[in-house]
């Protein structure tokens, strides 16, 4: 079926440098992209969406990007911190908004 | 606002037994999920319901049941309990409207043996 997935499950960053997370979608109906940030024993926190109508979209520190064309989203997170420690998920909605698929997750490691 | 609240937090079954989890919103949100997250995976919807008295199978409903009486309880029932039924269980909830930012529970650690 489609499905929402990551290419990298891991990914170690310098603290200070850029951080770029990838994910990859397969169904071409998606309308809505939510970027989700999950620190260990919690629940998933919103942190950035993006419209199918959109390719950028910025918030504090974070942007993402959509590629529709092949059918990618990324999320950017500058001057990565180490309380951006956690496990990001994108998640994908088709129309109706009812339905949330959410990728396989990669974990940030922020390396003092 | 207390948000999404989950009860309980953790919690050991025995093969066969059944049980609900408990999830409250107080924020006056249409929108209720339900989801359980296996180790080293992300969420898979089990139920959701867009409003009181209405609810739809997810991905992975098998084994669970929900109910939606009011705006603010969204419970899910077990029935039966498995071993493949051992995850990370959080609820969720979101405005109806232009944004669809859902809003999750702390969650519930189920262990069925």
């Amino acid at each position: 079926g489609e499905s929402v997935g990551l290419h990298l499950p891991t990914l170690s960053v310098q603290e200070g440098d850029n951080s770029i997370i990838n994910c990859a979608y397969s169904n071409s109906a998606s309308d809505y992209f939510i970027w989700y940030k999950q620190e260990s024993g919690k629940g998933p926190q919103f942190i950035i969406d993006i419209r199918s109508n959109m390719d950028k979209r910025q918030g504090q520190r974070v942007t993402v990007l959509l590629n529709k064309t092949v059918k990618h989203l990324s999320l950017q997170i500058a001057a990565t911190q180490p309380g951006d420690s956690a496990v990001y998920f994108c998640a994908e909605m088709p129309g109706g908004y009812q339905k949330v698929t959410f990728g396989t997750g990669t974990k940030l490691q922020v390396i003092p | 606002n207390a948000g999404v609240t989950q009860t309980p937090k953790f919690r050991i079954l025995k093969i066969g037994q059944s049980m609900t989890l408990q999830c409250a919103q107080d924020m006056n949100h249409n929108y209720m999920y339900w989801y359980r997250q296996d180790p080293g995976m992300g969420l898979k919807l089990i139920y959701y319901s867009v409003g009181a008295g209405i609810t739809d199978k997810g991905e992975v409903p098998n084994g669970y049941n929900v109910s939606r009486s009011t705006t603010e309880d969204f419970p899910l029932r077990l029935e039966l309990a498995a071993p493949s039924q051992t995850s990370v269980y959080f609820c969720a909830s979101s405005p109806s409207g232009a944004t669809y930012e859902q809003y999750f529970g702390p969650g519930t650690r189920l262990t069925v043996t």
